[in-house]
């Protein structure tokens, strides 16, 4: 079993430019989730999503949009990247929002330049 | 609103001394609490959680926590630790907000074992 997949592993960006996080779930959980992960401030939650067809915004959301189209895909957009976007990015998922286990994927560094 | 406290951003223990990561949450209900792993390079993995029930939990690779829900805490303990018990820790917790359960993470602890 894959559990969750992210694309890609890491990426260069220009500052200005639009960039898509890609997070696929075989697990057929309700739940996901985009954090990001900088040295020192632990995990922040960006988005969430219930279950497909729904999001909400996280502790810093702004910069991001997400989209929950069905159950197994989360895709993250930065619509124009800035440097303190640069970070480590983990997306994740469970059964039910918040009150089971959270898988995660193996994440994607994003580094904006 | 939630939020939690890992005391001690680095732990220094020997191999086979006893391991102590701690956590302290505020929370104006019993949320539920967990602790995640993070080997280098790699994502977190869930070592243990409370949900109900026993405050005493177990979890994976010999690690243990206890919910005390008068100190509000949850922290995380190992007999003797082991080389391989490297990593980053990460408390989280999770309380009922507008009707979902939305999770905060602690800022980790990396918990280092020297020979």
């Amino acid at each position: 079993t894959a559990g969750i997949t992210q694309a890609p592993t890491s990426q260069i960006l220009a500052a200005g430019r639009s960039m898509t996080l890609r997070c696929t779930q075989d697990m057929r959980h309700n739940a996901m989730y985009w954090y990001r992960q900088d040295l020192g401030l632990g995990l922040r939650l960006i988005h969430y999503s219930n279950t497909a067809g729904t999001t909400g915004k996280g502790e810093v959301p702004d910069g991001y949009s997400v989209s929950r189209a069905n159950t197994d895909d989360f895709p993250l957009t930065l619509a124009s990247a800035v440097p303190s976007q640069t970070s480590v990015y983990f997306c994740a998922s469970s059964g039910t929002l918040g009150a089971r286990t959270q898988y995660f994927g193996p994440g994607t560094r994003l580094t904006v330049l | 609103a939630q939020s939690v406290t890992q005391l001690g951003s680095h732990v220094s223990v020997s191999e086979g001394a006893l391991v102590l990561l701690r956590c302290n949450y505020s929370s104006s209900v019993p949320p539920y609490l967990f602790w995640y792993v993070q080997y280098p390079n790699q994502g977190l993995q869930l070592l243990l959680k409370y949900t109900t029930g026993a405050t005493l939990v177990k979890g994976i690779n010999g690690f243990e926590a206890e919910f005390k829900k008068s100190e509000t805490s949850f922290h995380l303990t190992k007999p003797s630790a082991h080389m391989s018990d490297a990593a980053e820790y990460f408390c989280a917790v999770s309380e009922p907000m507008g009707g979902s359960y939305i999770p905060t993470f602690g800022r980790g602890t990396s918990l280092i074992v020297h020979p």
